[in-house]
């Protein structure tokens, strides 16, 4: 089955800088591939998705870029703020329905 | 609100006794999603429904574990003879369905799950 890895586990960046986040998936029958931000005791946000027919998305601060022939997938967040700050999660899917999760990273922007 | 809605936000009980849990999907959605999440990792699948239909199961789905979807509209979620392994969140998710390439892949959308504790 498919297994996404995300790194880091935890950021740290001061307000204003920019911030990457990494996922590599194994199937590379996968085709789509959503983010979400998860705050403490809400359930998982979706801020950006991207299909495998398409490089990079971008959505005011929020990019995502996905290389197909080395199965990566990276967020971008410009201009960071304090209420960035969470667990983002980056997912892959193969048959548009069962979403596999990265381990998350824990996002802290400090003021 | 029109987002996915779960109830109950909490449980605690004890070990061997049976939890149910219930999820709304949002209204126009036919597809509806259960994942677990313990404490510190990403949501992992645990069984799916298009309409009424239960179309794929995880293994991490034991026989303790049953989904339903009646009238496919809401889902029940029901532990039977709960075991501390089972404390984690319970999330479902919703989302549209269209056949075809490219757009059989549609944003899931998730609920604030219910978070069940086994004493």
């Amino acid at each position: 089955g498919e297994n996404v890895e995300q790194h880091p586990s935890t950021l740290s960046v001061q307000e204003g800088d920019s911030a990457v986040i990494k996922c590599t998936y194994s199937d590379s029958a996968s085709n789509y591939f959503p983010w979400y931000k998860q705050e403490l005791g809400k359930g998982p946000q979706l801020i950006i998705d991207i299909r495998s027919n398409v490089g990079e998305k971008k959505d005011q601060r929020i990019a995502v870029t996905l290389n197909k022939t080395a199965k990566h997938f990276s967020l971008h967040i410009t201009e960071t703020q304090p209420e960035d700050s969470a667990v983002y999660f980056c997912a892959a899917s193969t048959r548009g329905n069962m979403l596999t999760f990265g381990g998350g990273t824990r996002l802290m922007v400090k003021p | 609100d029109t987002g996915v809605s779960q109830n109950p936000r909490h449980k605690i009980t004890k070990r061997g006794q049976n939890v149910t849990f219930r999820c709304d999907p949002i209204s126009e959605h036919n597809r509806l999603y259960w994942y677990r999440q313990t404490l510190g990792q990403g949501p992992e699948f645990l069984t799916y429904f298009q309409n009424e239909a239960q179309l794929e199961k995880s293994r991490l789905l034991s026989d303790r574990f049953s989904a339903e979807r009646p009238k496919g509209s809401f889902s029940t979620l029901e532990i039977q003879r709960t075991e501390q392994g089972d404390s984690a969140m319970y999330l479902c998710a919703s989302s549209s369905h269209y056949t075809g390439y490219p757009y059989s892949n549609q944003p899931q959308h998730f609920g604030d799950g219910t978070r069940l504790s086994i004493l």
